[in-house]
């Protein structure tokens, strides 16, 4: 699976958008890019996936540029409960299971 | 739906000691996959079970082991507890784990503490 590369930390103001970017120069064709948050001391919490289109739920949006070498995570309207730490991952389906491999990922603080 | 449920949420053990520890996978789920997560060495992947079979191991001894049951429900064993051991155990599931994109959704996982 390709290695995935983000800022340690962020801070976003609460009721503004949080944009979370995510570098993945070496991901390959049959990679999906999925993300992931961990509030502390819980068990991650599926956010949103894509794989080369941007892609919207009710949680978030996913934008991936066209060469889909870096993305970025969009938490519309961030409020305190959005502070955690945002896991992106590359991961391969095709062949075995994709056991998940978390990065240090970025830790979002949203303040007041 | 409801979503992964792991039991217990806490325990609290002492090294030499054995613990056994459950997941339940969301409803028509099949792979269930096990993590240990530490600060020191983040998520670190145990091993994956589908249709009661172990499909992928990582790369843990053999103190940890587990099972899945026909009802596609998850337990993994730590025997002879070492105080390393301490850390958080998750649980995760997907409809089946293998080809096109399939979401692992973790439980809230269970702390173990070993003293």
């Amino acid at each position: 699976d390709a290695k995935t590369t983000q800022p340690p930390s962020m801070d976003c103001a609460e009721g503004r958008a949080a944009n979370l970017p995510c570098n993945h120069s070496t991901i390959s064709g049959n990679e999906y890019v999925y993300w992931y948050r961990q509030i502390h001391s819980q068990g991650p919490q599926y956010i949103i996936h894509g794989l080369k289109n941007n892609e919207t739920n009710e949680m978030a949006s996913l934008i991936i540029t066209e060469d889909r070498k870096s993305s970025t995570l969009i938490l519309p309207h961030a409020t305190l409960r959005d502070t955690a730490v945002y896991y992106c991952i590359a991961l391969n389906y095709g062949g075995s299971q994709g056991n998940l491999i978390f990065g240090k990922g970025t830790k979002l603080s949203v303040k007041p | 739906k409801a979503g992964v449920t792991q039991t217990p949420r806490y325990l609290i053990k002492t090294r030499g000691q054995q613990v056994t520890l459950s997941c339940s996978p969301i409803s028509g789920h099949r792979s269930v996959s096990w993590y240990q997560q530490t600060p020191g060495q983040g998520l670190q992947f145990l091993f994956e079970y589908f249709s009661e079979t172990q499909r992928n191991k990582g790369n843990f001894p053999g103190r940890f082991s587990g099972r899945q049951f026909s009802n596609s429900r998850s337990e993994m064993n730590v025997s002879t507890l070492e105080l390393g051991d301490s850390a958080l155990y998750l649980c995760a599931s997907s409809f089946r784990g293998r080809g096109s994109a399939d979401t692992q959704y973790f439980g809230p996982g269970t702390r173990l503490t070993v003293l």
